[in-house]
């Protein structure tokens, strides 16, 4: 099976610009979570989405990160604007159900400058 | 607030050698535990998930144990071999509303050959 897809890869940007990061899913998977990881830190979920609809966005600096989770398939994670702690890997993953075991994309590297 | 800690940070053994993952919990109350493995550039698999049921799970030379009592983990790996050279990360299920996993930050391992 295909696994989760993340893309692009890398970017940088400069601080106050803005950036988006796309992931597609496992087909199937219900669930999809977004987590940022910083350099030598464990991943912070950033926000958890069932199906369409948001389970969880606690932790999202919503001044300025926003997601969506296009008909319940893809989803999009923006930031306007960039701050120079945004640098970090954005994860992406997926599962079946919300417990099960979570599948990760390989992760978009960001380097705010 | 449920913290994650896994000790040491990073370890360095010579091939061959049986060793031993740490990760502690403060809170008790957890739904299922899992361990993942983090290669460089890299997302997040999957290795071992333990219910909060359960005392330990295996796969292959991975051996993973869970005290909820104590609120500790470990994950055993027999003979190690450079491949096994990663990032190891456990994360803890709350199994609240939101199924939210909460990361340590990880043991850096490296196998020498």
């Amino acid at each position: 099976e295909a696994g989760v897809a993340q893309s692009p890869r890398y970017k940088i940007i400069e601080k106050r610009q803005s950036v988006a990061f796309w992931c597609n899913p496992i087909s199937g998977h219900a669930t999809l979570y977004w987590y940022q990881q910083i350099l030598g830190q464990g991943p912070k979920l950033l926000i958890q989405f069932q199906n369409n609809g948001v389970v969880d966005d606690s932790q999202l600096p919503k001044d300025r990160f926003s997601a969506e989770r296009l008909k319940g398939v893809d989803s999009t994670l923006k930031i306007q604007p960039a701050k120079l702690e945004d640098s970090a890997v954005y994860l992406c993953a997926s599962s079946v159900t919300s417990n099960s075991p979570l599948h990760f994309g390989n992760g978009t590297r960001l380097t705010v400058t | 607030k449920q913290e994650v800690t896994q000790i040491p940070a990073a370890l360095s053994v010579p091939e061959g050698e049986n060793l031993v993952l740490n990760c502690s919990f403060t809170d008790s109350a957890i739904y299922n535990l899992q361990w993942f493995r983090q290669d460089p550039g890299k997302g997040l698999t999957s290795l071992l998930l333990i219910q909060s049921s359960q005392r330990e799970q295996t796969s292959g030379r991975l051996n993973a144990s869970l005290d909820k009592s104590s609120g500790r983990s470990t994950l055993y790996i027999a003979a190690s071999q450079p491949g096994d050279s990663a990032t190891y990360l456990c994360a803890v299920h709350l199994g609240d509303s939101s199924y939210k996993l909460i990361f340590g930050s990880g043991t850096r391992l490296l196998v020498r050959p």
